[in-house]
């Protein structure tokens, strides 16, 4: 079956505009979640959404970042007034529960740069 | 909190040579524990994990996790580097004292040489 889509897969932006990226979960999954990978470094956790329960977003650095879920499918992240800091590979995992035991889909990312 | 430490942030091997990737993790609860691998441009998939039923884990692609509880270990070897073994490799840990948040480590980037 298809996995987890993201989109775009590359975004370039200017410093203080805003950008919106996608994700597609795998069908039947209810746990979303969105990471930012900077440059050589590993995945931060951003939000995460498990069904119709209020989603976690304890990760995100800023209310620049928000992040929205339509029960169980697309999801978007948005980043108002961009910085050069967000400059960073998002990426979008999936999962068919909250156990800790599953494991995540992730998709193929989006790359944001901002100039 | 729970956290994971991938030592190593490179490691090169030649091909044909054993791999070894260093995963330790904090938790006072046993968590379960994956490892996970990316290749270029590709967005991170599962290679192997670990959920209590054993402490050899054998994942895709040849390799192999062990779970040491005294150790606080869970590293990944493969006996025989192929070329294409090549990506970056991360450990990470959900449950334990952690709940449902999966913690990852910074990655360790292999290397295989010819």
């Amino acid at each position: 079956g298809a996995g987890v889509s993201q989109s775009p897969s590359n975004k370039v932006t200017e410093k203080g505009k805003d950008v919106e990226l996608r994700c597609d979960p795998i069908s039947g999954h209810t746990a979303l979640y969105w990471y930012r990978q900077r440059l050589g470094q590993g995945l931060e956790f951003l939000i995460y959404f498990q069904g119709n329960s209020a989603p976690d977003k304890s990760g995100l650095p800023s209310d620049r970042f928000s992040a929205e879920r339509t029960g169980e499918s697309v999801s978007t992240l948005t980043i108002q007034r961009t910085q050069q800091e967000d400059s960073a590979v998002y990426l979008c995992a999936s999962s068919l529960g909250t156990a800790p035991s599953y494991e995540q889909y992730f998709g193929p990312g989006t790359r944001l740069t901002v100039t | 909190a729970q956290s994971v430490t991938q030592l190593g942030s490179h490691v090169s091997v030649s091909e044909g040579a054993l791999v070894l990737l260093r995963c330790n993790y904090s938790s006072s609860v046993p968590p379960y524990l994956f490892w996970y691998v990316q290749y270029p441009n590709q967005g991170l998939q599962l290679l192997l994990k670990y959920t209590s039923a054993a402490t050899l884990v054998k994942g895709i692609n040849g390799f192999e996790a062990e779970f040491k509880k005294s150790e606080t270990s869970f590293h990944l070897t493969k006996p025989s580097a192929h070329m294409s073994d090549a990506a970056e490799y991360f450990c990470a840990v959900s449950g334990g004292t952690g709940g449902f948040k999966t913690i990852f480590g910074a990655g360790t980037r292999l290397f295989v040489k010819a």
